[in-house]
């Protein structure tokens, strides 16, 4: 099957600009997950959708960080305005049932973001 | 509030022998534990896991333990392979809540 691809790989913006990521998830997994990985820590979640409802949003900055599953599929995490503690890996992942427990998550390759 | 934590950083093996990865965590509602391992540049991907009824998950060369009175984990791999080094996360969680990752502890298998 294949995997949880992502886009951009890479991307650099100078701090007060917004950037957005793009995930498709593996087929018929209904829960998506945007996890941020900043150096040296351990991925944290920042929001995850069932289907197209958001399950868990709490560790989201709202102010600054949106993301959306249209349709149920496909999801956009953005960054508007983006500041230099923004500089991170983010991670999509996706999984077939709600709840680590139900299944594994399965981990795209992430957009390493860097804010100058 | 660090609540799974892995206090090794890094951790270096010579081929063939052991390697233990070691997790603790401080949430006593954490029943589901996982295990994942980094390349560089990938994503995490999944490993091994056990629930909290039970104390060993043995999978091929990784095996689990967990001890819940202690609250650790602690992953085994035998014998070490040169394509064993990479970052890896504990993860833990209760039921239908988000998983909690540890900083990771980055392994080196030697020649």
């Amino acid at each position: 099957e294949a995997g949880v691809a992502q886009s951009p790989r890479y991307k650099i913006i100078e701090k007060r600009q917004s950037v957005a990521f793009w995930c498709n998830p593996i087929s018929g997994h209904a829960t998506l997950y945007w996890y941020q990985q900043i150096l040296g820590q351990g991925p944290k979640l920042l929001i995850q959708f069932q289907n197209n409802g958001v399950v868990d949003d709490s560790q989201l900055p709202k102010d600054r960080f949106s993301a959306e599953r249209l349709k149920g599929v496909d999801s956009t995490l953005k960054i508007q305005p983006a500041k230099l503690e923004d500089s991170a890996v983010y991670l999509c992942a996706s999984s077939l049932a709600l709840g680590a427990t139900g299944s594994p998550l399965h981990f795209g390759n992430g957009t390493r973001l860097t804010v100058t | 509030d660090q609540q799974v934590k892995q206090n090794s950083p890094s951790l270096s093996v010579q081929e063939g022998r052991i390697s233990i990865l070691n997790c603790d965590y401080t949430n006593s509602m954490f029943d589901y534990f996982l295990w994942y391992k980094k390349y560089p540049a990938e994503g995490p991907t999944f490993l091994i896991s056990i629930s909290s009824i039970k104390d060993k998950n043995e999978d091929g060369r990784f095996t689990v333990f967990l001890n819940k009175s202690a609250k650790h984990l602690s992953l085994h791999i035998v014998p070490s392979q040169p394509g064993d080094s990479a970052v890896y996360f504990c993860a833990a969680t209760t039921t239908e809540t988000k998983l909690t990752f540890g900083t990771g502890t980055r392994l080196q298998v030697t020649l």
